[in-house]
């Protein structure tokens, strides 16, 4: 089975300093990880994935996640936060394709990113 | 292009009652899953269907059933409301696969 961990429920920082959001998974299939971001009151938006290749992956809003198999992780990241990325964030595995099977998406429990002035 | 569109919404219904989400994929989109996201958590997967059949299903009760029409529309129908089905319901698509795309939502209030 998968799962996800996202290490930390709430992460607080000052604007223009730098965030990591933290997340590992557990999966016995490859992999497919994603990070959404959800504003108050709002549905998912999709930040960026990794579905294959480089391990680097630069997302919208100058976001970026860096898969590391050996470690099972996939930390987003931003080297200048705003006030504007206050949002909870959600980091997401899902399952390999396969003929016939669901393809769906574990998602962790959220963190709550908040810029302060 | 529209994105996933959902409705209605909002709803409030009280314990016992049926409701019935609406979701509509992004024009080509083939595969629609509903998620439920209770409040301070994570979502969490209900089905999934792909061309009109469900592909697969979440540990969720028989009360919660769903479909997907010819035009790839999709409904969520839950019976029997309890006042844990409180959530948020969202609807995702994408072209087949892995859903990628997400709506704004249907925010459900059982009293």
């Amino acid at each position: 089975a998968q799962s996800v961990t996202q290490l930390d429920s709430q992460v607080p920082v000052f604007e223009e300093a730098p965030v990591e959001l933290r997340c590992n998974y557990s999966s016995s299939v490859s992999v497919y990880l994603f990070w959404y971001v959800q504003y108050p009151n709002q549905g998912l938006q999709l930040l960026l994935k990794y579905l294959s290749g480089s391990t680097l992956v630069k997302g919208i809003n100058g976001f970026e996640a860096e898969f590391n198999k050996s470690q099972t992780s996939f930390h987003l990241r931003k080297p200048s936060v705003h006030i504007s990325d206050t949002a909870e964030y959600f980091c997401a595995v899902g399952s390999g394709m396969r003929q016939g099977g669901s393809e769906k998406l574990v998602f962790g429990k959220g963190t709550k990113l908040t810029v302060n002035p | 292009d529209a994105g996933v569109t959902q409705s209605p919404t909002h709803l409030i219904k009280t314990r016992g009652q049926h409701v019935t989400l609406r979701c509509s994929p992004i024009s080509g989109h083939k595969s629609v899953s509903w998620y439920q996201q209770v409040l301070g958590q994570g979502p969490q997967f209900i089905f999934q269907y792909y061309e009109k059949e469900e592909r697969g299903r979440g540990n969720f009760p028989d009360r919660f059933s769903a479909r997907q029409f010819p035009n790839y529309s999709s409904e969520l129908n839950v019976n029997a409301l309890l006042l844990g089905d409180s959530a948020l319901y969202l609807c995702a698509s994408s072209l087949a696969g892995l859903p990628q795309y997400f709506g704004a939502g249907t925010r459900l209030s059982v009293l």
